[in-house]
Formats: structure tokens, C-alpha cells, sequence
């Protein structure tokens, strides 16, 4: 069975730096998404991409935050300047294309970070 | 903001009976509802969705209700198997197409009793 996968699973840093979290959508898919979840909070929406675009963004998505797509397989999260506050665990997640019926999201296993 | 409420955090149901997780929602511009389940871990996990213009959605032992003039769903397992125990997050979306993120509730840990 098809899944998106994710990686690398666990990333620790140190606060200011760069990191790039990466993700392998389901092939064929058109819609990809990045999703945070905080410890012991709720899992937030960050963006949606489709067709090498940016779709949506929540007020989370800000300047620090980028999204690409290199290739024909791979969807990137970078954070440009790491904070304390991003600690989080970080899901991608991919959609083929949205009929009239529920937009049923595909999750990957997630990549958590730690801001040190 | 909380635009998905799930106000129990933790269920424990006995195996064999019926668990109902509930959802309250306050945007009236979600059009369709989801339910994931997931385990340690891993990412969530698709179970069940359901559109705004049903009030019913069934899939084996899973059943999702919509009551829309309440802004109220509900999932139905039954019977419940210990494989069941996870969190269950409810999840809302609008009609903006696949470009919407979903609104997710803060999850209700479900625990099977043996």
C-alpha cells in the first residue's frame, strides 16, 4: 500500500540553525501539506502546496518557514532560524485529487524536532 | 481559537461494547468532517468521513453522525477491540478543494478494556 514517508524521524538542533525536514508524498498525488503538532497540543495545519505553489498558509506559516518541491518526489519544510518554540513533531501529509467526497489526507510518521 | 472541540481527553470503554467519541464544531463554513486515529509514534491515520450534506456515514464497525444544526458528530465503534486503543482526532475541512487544511480537535485517547 502506497504511504508517505518522512525524514529523517528524529532532528535535534541548535536554536538559529537551519534545518530542512523532508517528505516523500504518495506518487501521483497533487496536494502536499505540512502539519505540526506541539507536545500535548493539538496537530496545527501549516500549508498546502499544489502545482509548485504555495495554496494556504496558517499565521504559524511565517518568514522562517519555507516549502519546495525539487523534484518530481521529494517536499521540503525548511525553517531558517530555528527557535524553541518550533520544537514540535512535524507531519507531511498528500492528497490525490479531490472529488466532491471528503478530502481524505494521507499522513506520513513524522519528523520531530528538538530545539536545543 | 478553538474551531474543533473534543472535550473528553481520555475514553475507557470495555471490549466488546460500544465506544462513541464526540466533536463540537463552531465554523459553520466546514463542509466535510473526518475522523483520523493515531497511534504512538506514527502519523494519523484515516478511519472515516463524512460530508456536510449527510448525516450518516458507515464503514464496518465504524459510523460517523452528523448533526449539523447542533455543529455536533460523533463516531461509533462497535463492537470495540483492544487494536482500537489510539487517540481519535475529529478533523474539519471547508470547500476550498484540496488547497484547505484541516482543523483538527485536540484528540480523546480511547482505551479498550480487556
Amino acid at each position: 500500500e502506497p504511504e508517505v514517508t518522512q525524514t529523517p524521524s528524529h532532528q535535534v538542533t541548535q536554536m538559529g540553525q537551519e534545518v530542512i525536514l523532508r517528505c516523500v508524498p504518495i506518487s501521483n498525488h497533487l496536494y502536499f501539506y505540512w502539519y505540526r503538532q506541539i507536545l500535548g497540543q493539538k496537530v496545527e495545519f501549516l500549508v498546502s502546496f499544489y502545482n509548485n505553489e504555495i495554496s494556504e498558509k496558517s499565521e504559524i506559516f511565517d518568514d522562517q518557514f519555507s516549502v519546495e518541491r525539487p523534484d518530481g518526489s521529494n517536499f521540503t519544510l525548511k525553517i531558517r532560524s530555528t527557535k524553541l518554540e518550533d520544537s514540535a513533531m512535524y507531519f507531511c501529509a498528500s492528497l490525490g485529487v479531490p472529488t466532491s467526497g471528503p478530502h481524505e489526507q494521507f499522513f506520513g510518521p513524522g519528523t520531530r524536532l528538538t530545539v536545543l | 481559537d478553538q474551531q474543533v472541540k473534543q472535550n473528553s481527553p481520555s475514553l475507557s470503554v470495555q471490549e466488546g461494547r460500544i465506544s462513541i467519541l464526540n466533536c463540537d464544531y463552531t465554523n459553520s463554513m466546514f463542509d466535510y468532517f473526518l475522523w483520523y486515529k493515531k497511534y504512538p509514534a506514527e502519523g494519523p491515520t484515516f478511519l472515516i468521513s463524512i460530508s456536510s450534506i449527510k448525516d450518516k456515514n458507515e464503514d464496518g464497525r465504524f459510523t460517523v453522525f452528523l448533526n449539523k444544526s447542533a455543529k455536533h458528530l460523533s463516531l461509533h465503534i462497535v463492537p470495540s477491540q483492544p487494536g482500537d486503543s489510539a487517540v481519535y482526532f475529529c478533523a474539519a475541512s471547508g470547500d476550498g478543494g484540496g488547497a484547505d487544511g484541516l482543523t483538527f480537535g485536540k484528540g480523546t485517547h480511547l482505551i479498550i478494556q480487556p
